[in-house]
């Protein structure tokens, strides 16, 4: 069975400053995909990022970006130019399956913003 | 507001009851997923429809069920409930049931045995 371990319940980071969020996964497929989602205090899943397992080439967003490393299984959220606004529980998750995409999540990060 | 409407977002009911979740996707999606989020299981799939047919099964339990009608709306029946199925209840929805397609979550109902 797939499983996705986020290693750090809890970070903080400084306004303006860059902070990365760990991941790891473990699966025996090749061909998956891999998500980032943020839920703020309001409670709703937003996708932040999203990696294809085929893609060498990291995924980007705005101030978003991940570092994929296939062989290691490790998927990692770099958030630059921190803001009050990315203060959030985020969620890995992992998503595969032939002609069913469930998700496969961490137990999440708590990131909190310090002014 | 991903457009995936979910109903009620507050239910307190007792153990022993029955209850029923409702979603709607977004226009056009034709797959809906439903997951759990609790405060020891984490975030967790429950089950999948495409079109009408269930698609996956994940952790769902027995006493739980879902379907999803003709006009894609989908809702989940929890019975004989427990203090323990006190949670958030996503629906999710996408276009189809590929990876590449993005999944829109809803903003979840809280239910709460007591």
């Amino acid at each position: 069975a797939q499983t996705v371990t986020q290693s750090q319940p809890e970070m903080s980071v400084q306004e303006a400053e860059t902070v990365t969020l760990s991941c790891t996964y473990d699966t025996s497929e090749s061909d998956y995909y891999l998500f980032w989602y943020k839920q703020p205090p309001s409670r709703q899943m937003i996708l932040v990022i999203r990696q294809e397992a085929y893609k060498q080439q990291n995924a980007t967003e705005n101030r978003f970006s991940v570092n994929f490393q296939k062989a290691a299984k490790s998927f990692s959220l770099k958030i630059s130019d921190s803001q009050l606004g990315d203060a959030a529980m985020y969620f890995c998750a992992y998503g595969w399956g032939a002609g069913s995409y469930q998700l496969t999540f961490g137990k999440g990060t708590k990131l909190s913003v310090i002014p | 507001d991903s457009g995936v409407t979910q109903t009620p977002k507050h239910l307190i009911t007792a153990t022993g009851q029955r209850v029923t979740l409702r979603c709607s996707p977004r226009s056009g999606d034709l797959s809906v997923y439903w997951y759990q989020q609790s405060l020891d299981q984490g975030l967790q799939f429950l089950i999948q429809y495409y079109n009408g047919e269930e698609r996956a099964k994940g952790n769902i339990l027995e006493r739980f069920s879902a379907q999803q009608f003709p006009d894609l709306h989908s809702e989940l029946n929890l019975s004989s409930l427990e203090l323990g199925d006190s949670a958030l209840y996503f629906c999710a929805s996408s276009l189809g049931a590929a990876g590449y397609n993005e999944q829109f979550f809803g903003p979840g109902t809280r239910l709460t045995v007591l």
